[in-house]
C-alpha cells in the first residue's frame, strides 16, 4: 500500500519564521506535489516536481519554495511565514510514465502562523 | 485551459436517499476526470476516475459517475446514502502534458447525512 507521510500533523509558527514541511513517499513515485487547502477554495497547487532536483511552479507559488534532493522526499519551504499562509498543506505523489496515475495523498499538515 | 466547477459547497441528504454531487468541467481536449473523497482529519483518496471508454464509471463505496460530453459534466451519484459517506468530495481534471501533468481541483462539496 502506498504511503505518503507528512512529518507534522499540526504546526504553529510565528510570523517571519522559516518553516519546513516535509513529505516522504515509499512507492518510488516520480511525481510529487504540494497543495494547500482552504475552505471554499478547494485544493490549490503550490509546486510540483517530476524528478530529483526538478521543480515546477503551480498556481500559487508566491512565498514558497521547494526542495527535491532525493526521489522519495519533497520539502516545502516558507522563507518568511506570514499569517495568510495559515492553511492545511497536503503532499501527494504519483507515477510519471503511467497515464492518469492517481495521486496518493498524505494526511496533511495544519499550519498556523501567528 | 482546464478547470472544474462544483455546484454547491454543502449538500445534505437523509440516510438512504440518493446522493448527487455536481461537477462541470471546461477542457480544450478530451478530459481525464477524477473524484476524490476526504474524510475528517485525513488526506484525499481516489473514489473513481474517467479516462476513455465507458462513460459510466464505478468507484469504491457504491459511488459512480457519468461523463457527459454534451453537458461537460461528471456528476457523482450513489443510490442510497450511508452515514459513513459524510465527507468532503472533490472533482478534479488532469491538466498539462505528459510528464508534467497535474490535477486541478474544484472547490469541494461537503456532504452531510441526516439520520
Amino acid at each position: 500500500d502506498v504511503k505518503v507521510t507528512q512529518s507534522s500533523r499540526y504546526l504553529v509558527k510565528r510570523t517571519g519564521e522559516k518553516v519546513f514541511l516535509e513529505c516522504v513517499q515509499d512507492m518510488d513515485h516520480e511525481n510529487m506535489f504540494w497543495y494547500r487547502q482552504d475552505p471554499g477554495l478547494g485544493l490549490r497547487l503550490i509546486y510540483f516536481s517530476y524528478d530529483v532536483k526538478m521543480k515546477e511552479k503551480g498556481d500559487i507559488p508566491e512565498g514558497y519554495s521547494v526542495s527535491r534532493e532525493k526521489k522519495e522526499r519533497f520539502s516545502l519551504i516558507l522563507e518568511s511565514a506570514s499569517t495568510n499562509q495559515t492553511s492545511m498543506y497536503l503532499c501527494a505523489s504519483s507515477f510519471l510514465d503511467r497515464d492518469n496515475s492517481p495521486l496518493h495523498f498524505g494526511n496533511g499538515t495544519r499550519l498556523t502562523v501567528t | 485551459a482546464q478547470s472544474v466547477t462544483q455546484l454547491g459547497s454543502h449538500v445534505s441528504v437523509s440516510e438512504g436517499a440518493l446522493v448527487l454531487l455536481r461537477c462541470n468541467y471546461s477542457s480544450s481536449v478530451p478530459p481525464y476526470l477524477f473524484w476524490y473523497v476526504q474524510y475528517p482529519n485525513q488526506g484525499l483518496q481516489l473514489l473513481l476516475k474517467y479516462t476513455t471508454g465507458a462513460t459510466l464509471v464505478k468507484g469504491i463505496n457504491g459511488f459512480e459517475a457519468e461523463f457527459k460530453k454534451s453537458e461537460t459534466s461528471f456528476h457523482l451519484t450513489k443510490p442510497s446514502a450511508h452515514m459513513s459517506d459524510a465527507a468532503e468530495y472533490f472533482c478534479a481534471v488532469l491538466k498539462g502534458l505528459r510528464g508534467a501533468q497535474k490535477l486541478v481541483f474544484g472547490q469541494g462539496t461537503r456532504l452531510t447525512i441526516n439520520p
